[in-house]
C-alpha cells in the first residue's frame, strides 16, 4: 500500500514563527500536494508539485511556500505563522500517469497558531 | 447533498439500509470524479472513481452514478454498516492550463445507527 507520512500529528506554534510541515511518500509518485481542511470548507489546495524542484500555486497559496528537493519529500512552509493558518493540513501524492489522479493522503497535521 | 457553507450536511441511516450521498460538481469540462471517505482523525481514503465517459461504476458495496447533464454525482452504499460512519467527499478533476487537479466538495457526514 502507498504510504504518505506526515511528520507531526499535532503542532502548536506562536504567531510569527516559521513553521515547517514535512511529508514523505514511499511509492515513487511524481505528484505531491498540500491541502488545508477547515470545517464546512472542505479541502482547499495550497500548492502542488509535479516534479522535483517544481512547484505550482493552488487556490490559496498566500502565506505559504513549498520545497521539493527530493522526489519523495514535499515540505510546506509558513514563513510567519498567523492565527488564521490554524487548520488541518493534509499532504497527498499521486502517480500522475494519464492525468486522472487518484490521490493518496497522509493522516494530517493539526496546526494551532496561538 | 454537499453544499458550500459552514454547515456540514448529515445523513442518518439505520444499519442495513442503503445510503445515497449526493454531490453537485461545478465544471462541465471535468473528466474524472472520485469519492473519498474520511474517518475521525484520519486522512481521506479513496473509495471509488469514475471517468466522464461512464455513467455508472460499481465496487464492493458501493456504486457511483454520474449524470453529466445536470452535473451531479452520487455515491450509493449498500447494506450500510456502523463502520461506514464518516465524512464523505466528492472531488472533480479539473483540467487547467496543462495541469490537472482535484477540487473537493465540502463533505457529507454519514451517521449509521445500530
Amino acid at each position: 500500500d502507498v504510504k504518505v507520512t506526515q511528520s507531526s500529528r499535532y503542532l502548536v506554534k506562536r504567531t510569527g514563527e516559521k513553521v515547517f510541515l514535512e511529508c514523505v511518500q514511499d511509492m515513487d509518485h511524481e505528484n505531491m500536494f498540500w491541502y488545508r481542511q477547515d470545517p464546512g470548507l472542505g479541502l482547499r489546495l495550497i500548492y502542488f508539485s509535479y516534479d522535483v524542484k517544481m512547484k505550482e500555486k493552488g487556490d490559496i497559496p498566500e502565506g505559504y511556500s513549498v520545497s521539493r528537493e527530493k522526489k519523495e519529500r514535499f515540505s510546506l512552509i509558513l514563513e510567519s505563522a498567523s492565527t488564521n493558518q490554524t487548520s488541518m493540513y493534509l499532504c497527498a501524492s499521486s502517480t500522475g500517469q494519464g492525468g486522472n489522479e487518484k490521490l493518496f493522503f497522509g493522516s494530517g497535521t493539526q496546526l494551532s497558531v496561538l | 447533498g454537499e453544499s458550500v457553507g459552514l454547515h456540514l450536511p448529515t445523513l442518518s441511516v439505520q444499519e442495513g439500509d442503503n445510503s445515497i450521498i449526493n454531490c453537485a460538481y461545478s465544471n462541465s469540462a471535468s473528466d474524472y470524479f472520485i469519492w473519498y471517505k474520511q474517518e475521525s482523525g484520519k486522512g481521506p481514503q479513496f473509495i471509488i472513481d469514475i471517468r466522464s465517459n461512464m455513467d455508472k461504476r460499481q465496487g464492493q458495496r458501493v456504486t457511483v452514478l454520474l449524470n453529466k447533464t445536470v452535473k451531479h454525482l452520487s455515491l450509493q452504499i449498500a447494506a450500510t454498516q456502523p463502520g461506514d460512519s464518516a465524512v464523505y467527499f466528492c472531488a472533480e478533476n479539473i483540467v487547467n492550463t496543462g495541469f490537472q487537479k482535484l477540487v473537493f466538495g465540502t463533505g457529507t457526514r454519514l451517521l449509521v445507527s445500530p
